[in-house]
């Protein structure tokens, strides 16, 4: 595989419940990100983790929780979530120091809150 | 970051070019210009970025002003799968902890 992948494509999950989001990435980068993308706005940078720390978290509620193991893996844990979390949420990894500078984002997770 | 200004929407004919302006008079001159795409519901794509100088790929075209406080991302025959929501973004190239920020970008609309 190639590029950065997430899973699941799609989730629905109660309000009660516990889930992860997966990221794995395979270009061997050295930082990854999570943003949100609600319905007609733009993208929301959640998290960022440089050298498998995390650097930033834009004031992000507590019910979301990343974790990220190593350099090739971001995971975003969901807890007691409610409808309005209902959003795209993308994840990018990107290397610092590289001649191009970019991102490279993965085809996202949908979430529903219901 | 610099702020960027894009319009909102734009229409551009099958086969023709599209050229989509972007405005960034508080650019810092070491700030790059890097242009994204994102087509409905998918991820960000990386589309071509520059710092001074006109720059192609076989994506699109960069035309930065001379004064680096606009720029132009060209596709130089447009299809209707350029249709998607492009984002015009600066900020320095490989500086550790400056992350990209998104503004609300231009949806181009690429009519048959």
């Amino acid at each position: 595989e190639t590029g950065v992948t997430q899973t699941p494509r799609h989730l629905v999950m109660g309000m009660t419940n516990k889930k992860s989001l997966k990221c794995e990435q395979h270009l061997g980068h050295n930082a990854m990100y999570w943003y949100k993308q609600s319905a007609k706005k733009p993208l929301e940078l959640m998290f960022v983790y440089n050298f498998k720390e995390q650097t930033e978290n834009n004031s992000v509620p507590s019910r979301f929780s990343p974790e990220c193991p190593n350099s090739s893996h971001l995971f975003l844990h969901l807890h007691t979530l409610q409808p309005e979390d209902s959003a795209l949420y993308l994840c990018a990894s990107s290397q610092v120091g590289s001649a191009k500078g970019g991102y490279t984002f993965g085809s996202g997770t949908r979430l529903t809150v219901v | 970051d610099a702020k960027t200004t894009q319009p909102p929407s734009m229409d551009c004919a099958e086969g023709r070019a599209a050229n989509l302006p972007c405005n960034h008079s508080t650019i810092s001159g070491n700030e790059y210009v890097y242009w994204y795409r994102q087509i409905h519901s998918q991820g960000p794509q990386y589309i071509i970025h520059g710092l001074k100088n006109n720059e192609t790929n076989e994506m699109a075209s960069l035309i930065i002003t001379e004064d680096r406080k606009s720029s132009t991302l060209i596709l130089p025959h447009a299809t209707l799968r350029d249709t998607a929501v492009y984002y015009c973004i600066v900020r320095y190239r490989d500086n550790y902890g400056q992350n990209f920020v998104f503004g609300p970008g231009t949806r181009l609309s690429v009519l048959p």
